[in-house]
C-alpha cells in the first residue's frame, strides 16, 4: 500500500545547528503534506501545510523563519529547523493524502533532541 | 472550525476487562473521524475510521467505535483488553481525506494484569 517515508528517525545535535527532516511519498504524488509536532506526553499539533510549488501555510504561533518548509517536488517535503535550541526538541511527524478518499498516510516520525 | 475533546487523560483497566475511551467532536460541517494508537516511542497507527455509511465501525486489534451524530461522539470500545493494548489513543477529525487533521489531547490506556 501507499507509504510515506520520513528521515531521519532520530537526530541528536548541538544547539545552534540546523536540522533538515525529509518526508517522502513512495508510491503516490502528494501536492499537499502536513507537518505536526508532538511534545512529550502531549498531543499532535499541526505546524504547517506544505504545498507543492508554493509557500507553506503556517499555523498561528509557528515561526516560519524558524521552521522552513520546502515542497519542491510532488513526492518530497522538507522541514528545516534552523538554529535549533533545546526547546525545539520534540517529535516531528508528517502526513500526506494520496488523492483518494482514504485516510492520510503518516511517516514514522523524527525524534529531535537538541543538546 | 473543528475540535476534538477526549474527556479522559488516563484510563486504567484490568486485563480482559472491557474498555471505552470517550471522544466528542465539534464541527459545523460533515467530518471524517479517526482513532489512532501510538505505542511508546513510536509513530501513529490508524485503528479505525468513519467516513460515511454504517455508524458502527470496526477496526484493527478488536477495537470498534460508534459514530453518534446527535451526541457528536465517536467513542472507542473493546470488549476485552490485553496487556499489549497499553498505549496512547488519539481521536481525530478532518473535513476531508485531504484536509489537516485535528487531534484530541489523547487518552493513555494502561492495562493491569
Amino acid at each position: 500500500g501507499a507509504v510515506v517515508s520520513q528521515h531521519p528517525s532520530r537526530v541528536i545535535c548541538k544547539s545552534g545547528t540546523s536540522v533538515k527532516i525529509e518526508c517522502r511519498s513512495l508510491d503516490f504524488q502528494a501536492t499537499t503534506m502536513f507537518w505536526y509536532r508532538q511534545f512529550p506526553k502531549k498531543s499532535l499539533m499541526l505546524m504547517a501545510t506544505s504545498n507543492e510549488g508554493s509557500k507553506a501555510t503556517y499555523e498561528q504561533g509557528v515561526e516560519k523563519d524558524k521552521f522552513l518548509i520546502n515542497h519542491a517536488s510532488l513526492t518530497l517535503s522538507t522541514l528545516t529547523v534552523t538554529s535549533a535550541h533545546p526547546e525545539d526538541s520534540s517529535f516531528y511527524i508528517c502526513s500526506a493524502p494520496d488523492g483518494s478518499n482514504q485516510p492520510q498516510h503518516f511517516g514514522d516520525g523524527t525524534r529531535l533532541s537538541i543538546l | 472550525a473543528q475540535s476534538v475533546t477526549q474527556l479522559d487523560s488516563q484510563v486504567p483497566v484490568f486485563e480482559e476487562a472491557p474498555v471505552e475511551l470517550r471522544c466528542n467532536y465539534s464541527s459545523s460541517v460533515s467530518v471524517y473521524l479517526f482513532w489512532y494508537v501510538q505505542y511508546p516511542n513510536q509513530g501513529l497507527q490508524l485503528l479505525l475510521k468513519y467516513l460515511s455509511g454504517s455508524t458502527l465501525v470496526k477496526g484493527i486489534n478488536g477495537f470498534e467505535a460508534e459514530f453518534n451524530k446527535s451526541q457528536t461522539s465517536f467513542h472507542l470500545r473493546k470488549p476485552s483488553v490485553h496487556i499489549s493494548d497499553t498505549a496512547e489513543y488519539f481521536c481525530a477529525v478532518s473535513r476531508s481525506s485531504a484536509s489537516k487533521i485535528i487531534f484530541g489531547s489523547g487518552t493513555r490506556l494502561s492495562i493491569r494484569p
